[in-house]
């Protein structure tokens, strides 16, 4: 297992059409979580799952996004209708147990581009 | 409020220097967690070092040292003897007690020249 993998890379879309992004934990971490960092900000939480279970959300997350973690393995982060405030990178990191007793590894991100 | 303020958004630095990075974090929780993480240019955030509220002691882990005070609300990060590898944005955060989500500060760039 190399780490907490996230496809694609790189996505570019036009205004209003919908994306998805992908996941994939180190295998048996239970928690994933998902952040967005835009320039020259620090990651900003989004929301993190206990196994399939969502446990939180980000109130600042708007309707447009969704996430889900079917079977408690990778998960899925989608907008629907993108705006050009999405343009970001987004995070996916994964832990074997709470992050607040162990560190949470990430992945590379998925860079966004709406344009 | 949770808050974790990095005032300083950019260090440069000159290899063998030591440098420190500063942290302030905000909470109203007594239990709270404290953590570092570097982002080097690849984007994938790498964990330092994680902190309890109730563990004051300094830590030291090779070139790198950090030094939380209560009483101030800070942990600071020092680098000792600064490499070039060490180039990379560092980030603070913060988890509070009740929640499972790491609140970062904005950042701060280390540019550390040969």
């Amino acid at each position: 297992d190399t780490g907490v993998s996230q496809d694609p890379r790189h996505k570019i879309t036009k205004r209003g059409q919908n994306v998805t992004f992908r996941c994939d934990p180190i295998s048996e971490h239970n928690r994933l979580y998902w952040y967005r960092q835009t320039l020259g900000q620090g990651p900003e939480f989004l929301t993190y799952f206990q196994n399939e279970a969502q446990l939180e959300k980000s109130r600042l997350l708007s309707d447009r996004f969704s996430a889900e973690r079917p079977k408690g393995s990778f998960s899925t982060l989608e907008i629907q209708r993108t705006e050009q405030g999405d343009s970001a990178m987004y995070l996916c990191a994964s832990s074997f147990i709470v992050v607040k007793d162990t560190e949470a590894f990430f992945g590379q991100g998925t860079r966004l581009t709406v344009v | 409020a949770q808050k974790v303020t990095q005032a300083q958004t950019e260090i440069s630095v000159v290899e063998k220097e030591d440098v420190t990075l500063d942290c302030v974090y905000e909470t109203r929780d007594t239990t709270y967690y404290l953590f570092w993480y570097k982002q080097p240019p690849s984007g994938e955030l790498v964990f330092l070092i994680r902190r309890n509220s109730f563990d004051e002691q300094n830590e030291i882990s090779g070139r790198y040292s950090w030094n939380f005070q209560k009483s101030t609300s800070s942990f600071n990060f020092t680098i000792t003897a600064s490499q070039v590898v060490d180039s990379a944005v560092y980030f603070c955060a913060l988890t509070p007690y009740n929640t499972d989500k790491l609140i970062f500060g904005t950042g701060t760039r280390l540019q550390v020249f040969p």
